[in-house]
């Protein structure tokens, strides 16, 4: 696609359900970056995959949080159980190789989860 | 790890020139970016320095000194549009080469 796309839009859910994000990234884009956004706070480094594998999920906060990618393009951001605590905006965000030099990250617009 | 460092809100006149610091302590650096953010939406590259020096585009130019863990954005011309988040984010190098490391972020108002 032309751009990172990202849904829903927006996610209200009630404590304790289980959620599915889903990121589909720019078409021909090997690396899949999740990025976590609350407010006040910086961006936080969640998950990242070159193809399908994820190298480093050292981000993720917790167990109840997973993710996968088939085919090398959609992504899927699982949160088991959801706490208070996770409601953010989850942003997703692909490159053509690792970091590339010429602009970085492409970002999508995010998901703005709210756990009630 | 990765500490970094940037003023949480600035206000800045239409017309005039704004430089948005952004300080990091690192244990390894392979590059600096600066990325725009308007509420509500995707944040968007901005700019890249991995080494000492000024990079110039149009309005926004950015500074990086590797020794002093210090980079800076300059924005000229302020336009109402230019109201956003700038998020400075360091790359790490290594085994975390792919990973950036964001700011809070600086939230810039430019008022008339």
């Amino acid at each position: 696609g032309a751009g990172v796309s990202q849904s829903p839009s927006n996610k209200v859910t009630e404590k304790g359900k289980d959620v599915e994000l889903r990121c589909d990234p720019i078409s021909g884009h090997t690396a899949l970056y999740w990025y976590r956004q609350s407010l006040g706070q910086g961006l936080e480094f969640l998950i990242y995959f070159q193809g399908n594998s994820a190298p480093d999920k050292s981000g993720l906060p917790s167990d109840r949080f997973s993710a996968e990618r088939t085919g090398g393009s959609v992504s899927t951001l699982t949160i088991q159980r959801t706490q208070q605590e996770d409601s953010a905006v989850y942003l997703c965000a692909s490159s053509l190789e690792i970091l590339s030099e010429n602009y970085g990250y492409t970002f999508g617009s995010g998901t703005r989860l709210t756990v009630v | 790890g990765q500490n970094i460092d940037q003023p949480t809100e600035m206000t800045a006149t239409e017309g005039a020139i704004v430089q948005i610091n952004c300080t990091y302590q690192t244990s390894g650096f392979n590059g600096l970016f600066w990325y725009q953010q308007h509420a509500g939406e995707a944040p968007t590259f901005l700019s890249y320095n991995v080494l000492d020096g000024l990079e110039e585009k149009g309005r926004f130019s950015s500074f990086l000194s590797r020794s002093k863990g210090y980079s800076y954005l300059l924005l000229k011309e302020l336009q109402m549009k230019d109201s956003a988040s700038y998020l400075c984010a360091v790359r790490d190098s290594g085994a975390g080469s792919y990973q950036l490391t964001f700011g809070k972020g600086t939230k810039l108002s430019v008022i008339p």
